[in-house]
Parts: structure tokens; C-alpha cells; sequence
């Protein structure tokens, strides 16, 4: 089992916002440690959507946004596309295990 | 632009060794600015750090794999390499290598390679 909980689906029309929970503790996120958002398209590599809690790497539309408080962190996606449909994973380090942790992953449909 | 390739078997029989080299192109594996990363995802299933590794040969490990995994280096190659011992079904996966920056985030993947573990 994953320390990082994400809810496993969200959906919603195009044009929406959506938000994206990762839920953690007091040995990872709530610790101060970063967390990082991936987006995983059908059938290929994860990509990084989010570095930092909060900033976007060069090319990633300013659609996604992250944040981070206390022991959780969110992702949250506005105007949603068609073509955001895939897996998102939140990813963070924890202290207690000594281990980068990824998030169990939220599956994002387009109604 | 980095780029990374994973290359090695497909096909791996139980109780033996996997071992794959990721050769990265458009950078130099001799960076400061990153450490070098292996990550899986069994089909189906979330993705899962296994370990990385520094230019100088510094590395660290997932403990819950610690007993069975080797990351190495080799510059001259620009390469990094993973060998996982006695594996299992369990070890069926895709396995990704990334460049992990300080921060902690794998920044850019490699197309993955499908792994499987079997008689």
C-alpha cells in the first residue's frame, strides 16, 4: 500500500474543474517534503505535469496548478479537455521509510 | 534535451537476475543537477521507486527491495544500469529510468520496458 492516498476517479464535462486529492502524513508531506504531480497517458511514460508543490515545467499549460497544506496536496485542472484523460499520480518522499513514495493514482475521465 | 532508452530482456525466468541499462543521450550523466532513477509499474498497477543513483556512485535504495537491487553507473557510457536478483512474478512490470533533480521529482522518462518474469 501506497503512504500517499489518492481518490481512485474523478470526472467531469468539458470545461470543468477538477481537483485531485493526495492525502499523506506528518513523515511525508505534512514533514515539508515536495510533492510532485505525473500524468500518465494510456499506454505510455508518466510525464511531469507538477514540480515543487506548485510550479509547472516549461510547456504545461497554465491549466494545471498545484498546492500543498498541511499533510495533503492537491492537483486541480481547469477548462478540462478530452485530451486530459489519463492517470494522475502525486509522488512525495517519505522520512519514516526512507523512500520516495508515489500516490495510488486518480483516473481522470472526460464525460 | 535529455533523453533516456531503457534496453535489456523481456524475458526473465524466476530466481534469476534482471538487468537493464538506461543510456541517456542530449546531457551528460555526470551532471550535478540530477540523480538517476529506476522506477516500475506492475500492468495494471501504481508506479513504484526502486532506486537511483548519483554520478559518483552514490546511491539509494527502496528498503523494501534494498536486499536485491544494484544500481550502477558508467560515465564513460553515459549509461546506468539496474540488476534486481532472485525474481519473482512479482517483478512483472514496466520498468522507467528518470533523472530525479535534488527536489526529488523524476523530470523526464524513458518509454519504459516491459519486463516479464517467467518459466
Amino acid at each position: 500500500q501506497s503512504v500517499l492516498t489518492q481518490p481512485p476517479s474523478v470526472s467531469g464535462a468539458p470545461g470543468q474543474r477538477v481537483t485531485i486529492s493526495c492525502t499523506g502524513s506528518s513523515s511525508n508531506i505534512g514533514a515539508g517534503y515536495d510533492v510532485h504531480w505525473y500524468q500518465q497517458l494510456p499506454g505510455t511514460a508518466p510525464k511531469l505535469l507538477i514540480y515543487g508543490n506548485s510550479n509547472r515545467p516549461s510547456g504545461v499549460p497554465d491549466r494545471f496548478s498545484g498546492s500543498k497544506s498541511g499533510t495533503s496536496a492537491s492537483l486541480a485542472i481547469s477548462g478540462l479537455q478530452a485530451e486530459d484523460e489519463a492517470d494522475y499520480y502525486c509522488q512525495s518522499y517519505d522520512s519514516s521509510l526512507s523512500v520516495y513514495v508515489f500516490g495510488t493514482g486518480t483516473k481522470v475521465t472526460v464525460l | 534535451q535529455l533523453q533516456l532508452q531503457e534496453s535489456g530482456p523481456g524475458l526473465v525466468k524466476p530466481s534469476e537476475t534482471l538487468s537493464l541499462t538506461c543510456t541517456v543521450s542530449g546531457g551528460s550523466i555526470s551532471s550535478s543537477s540530477y540523480y538517476w532513477g529506476w522506477i516500475r509499474q506492475p500492468p495494471g498497477k501504481g508506479l513504484e521507486w526502486i532506486g537511483s543513483i548519483y554520478y559518483s556512485g552514490s546511491t539509494y535504495y527502496n528498503p523494501s527491495l534494498k536486499s536485491r537491487v544494484t544500481i550502477s553507473v558508467d560515465t564513460s557510457k553515459n549509461q546506468f544500469s539496474l540488476k534486481l536478483s532472485s525474481v519473482t512474478a512479482a517483478d512483472t512490470a514496466v520498468y522507467y529510468c528518470a533523472p530525479q533533480a535534488i527536489a526529488g521529482s523524476f523530470d523526464i522518462w524513458g518509454q519504459g520496458t516491459m519486463v516479464t518474469v517467467s518459466s
